[in-house]
């Protein structure tokens, strides 16, 4: 069944720098997403991605978070400069055009020290 | 987006029907009811989505009061493999499967043996 990869599982950084959070969705979608679950709260929505551009993003999609996708299968998730805040679980989601249903990946732990 | 109430958590016993019930009584005419499950911090996984018939797929049956107010998602034999956070998604995509979910607190299963 297809899958949609995310990497790494796990990252540790220090605060105020620079992280990318990597996803490679299902081959044939064309509607990408970041979701963060912050330990113990609820899976929030992030941002949406069609077509080479931000579709809809949340009031947490601040000016330090930004997405891309540089190569035609790679999906990035970057936070510039990170606070202790943003230590969650990332998820990375992808959707067809005429599927029914979102598929996300394993995540990534982000923790922020 | 509209509301929905689920219980916080439920007990099932290994084997036996998992009824989890929720309310979304402010749910608008083209919004689906959609599941979507949780496992131990996993990616969210698809179960099933219905719009006002019931529904059965190979996880799960989905029946939908005839007013849409409320719904239930049924698995027929639970097993220790489905304890999760069970979420219930009001969700209009124009009958695809693009936009961005909102996720509640859902129903934390525990299938016991």
């Amino acid at each position: 069944e297809p899958e949609v990869t995310q990497t790494p599982s796990h990252q540790v950084t220090q605060m105020g720098q620079e992280v990318i959070l990597r996803c490679v969705p299902i081959s044939n979608h064309l509607y990408f997403y970041w979701y963060r679950q912050i330990l113990g709260q609820k899976v929030e929505f992030l941002v949406s991605f069609y077509n080479n551009e931000i579709s809809e993003k949340s009031e947490i999609f601040d000016d330090q978070f930004s997405v891309e996708r540089p190569d035609g299968s790679n999906f990035t998730l970057k936070i510039r400069s990170t606070k202790l805040e943003d230590s969650a679980m990332y998820f990375c989601a992808s959707t067809s055009p005429s599927g029914t249903e979102a598929f996300f990946g394993q995540g990534t732990r982000l923790t922020v020290v | 987006d509209a509301k929905t109430t689920q219980p916080p958590s439920m007990d099932c016993a290994e084997g036996r029907a998992a009824n989890l019930p929720c309310n979304h009584s402010t749910i608008s005419g083209n919004e689906y009811v959609y599941w979507y499950r949780q496992i131990h911090s996993q990616g969210p996984q698809y179960i099933i989505h219905g719009l006002k018939n019931n529904e059965t797929n190979e996880m799960a049956s989905l029946i939908i009061t005839e007013d849409r107010k409320s719904s239930t998602l049924i698995l027929p034999h639970a097993t220790l493999r489905d304890t999760a956070v069970y979420y219930c998604i009001p969700f209009n995509a124009g009958g695809t499967s693009y936009g961005k979910l909102t996720f509640g607190q859902g129903t934390i299963l525990t299938v016991h043996p």
